[in-house]
């Protein structure tokens, strides 16, 4: 167990909708990172966020947005849902930008 | 672009066999270098980490690395493997500069199977 912990497990939802994953990182951690996993694109950083402030941006759809609130935990909000948009997603966590990343059990995201 | 290639897909070994998993980098400095392991229907977890120092790095469950300056490469190793060390296997960078600080870059994985 890493200590982060990510919500839902499983998310299955049509074209169009929008959804919330959410993120709690570790205790102690102020960085916060999404990660897509898909079969043809691989892993991929999406977003980072220092103790509620946006870091780094990787390769985030605009339709795609997160935030880190002052208890640290993080939320991506996914919207206007494409097939392609099914992927697993991780969040993970470090003390700082250059620390090691702790993963979550990630949340599976299945467009219909 | 900074890049990190595991150029093989798939390994099959025989358990107890030894085990090398191949990965080298494209960047102009040393970065920070990990392996993570991920089981089916599971998250990532942290193998070993080389940030400086001494290039051969001890891990969990038995795994080693070699960072290799010269061939840009940190490749895997473990001395006999076990059955349930199959799993996928994925090498990645923290380039460790200015604002990519932080994104870890992936390689595409190389998936373990173990022979009985």
């Amino acid at each position: 167990d890493s200590g982060v912990t990510q919500t839902p497990k499983h998310l299955i939802t049509a074209t169009g909708q929008r959804v919330t994953l959410r993120c709690s990182p570790r205790s102690g951690d102020l960085s916060v990172y999404w990660y897509q996993q898909s079969l043809d694109q691989g892993l991929q950083f999406l977003i980072q966020y220092y103790n509620g402030e946006e870091r780094a941006k990787g390769n985030i759809l605009e339709r795609f947005s997160a935030q880190q609130f002052p208890d640290l935990h993080s939320e991506l909000n996914l919207s206007s849902l494409e097939l392609g948009d099914s992927a697993l997603y991780f969040c993970a966590s470090s003390v700082g930008a250059l620390d090691t990343q702790y993963f979550g059990p990630g949340t599976r995201l299945t467009v219909l | 672009a900074q890049s990190v290639t595991q150029p093989d897909i798939h390994i099959t070994v025989s358990e107890g066999a030894s085990l090398e998993l191949r990965c080298n980098y494209s960047y102009g400095a040393t970065p920070y270098l990990f392996w993570y392991v991920q089981s089916p229907g599971q998250g990532l977890q942290l193998l070993l980490k080389y940030f400086s120092g001494d290039t051969l790095v001890q891990g969990i469950k038995g795994f080693e690395a070699e960072f290799k300056r010269s061939q840009s490469s940190f490749n895997l190793r473990k001395p006999s493997v076990h059955w349930s060390d199959a799993a996928e296997y994925f090498c990645a960078v923290n380039l460790n500069y200015g604002g990519s600080q932080g994104n870890l870059i992936f390689g595409k994985g190389t998936k373990l199977s173990v022979k009985p």
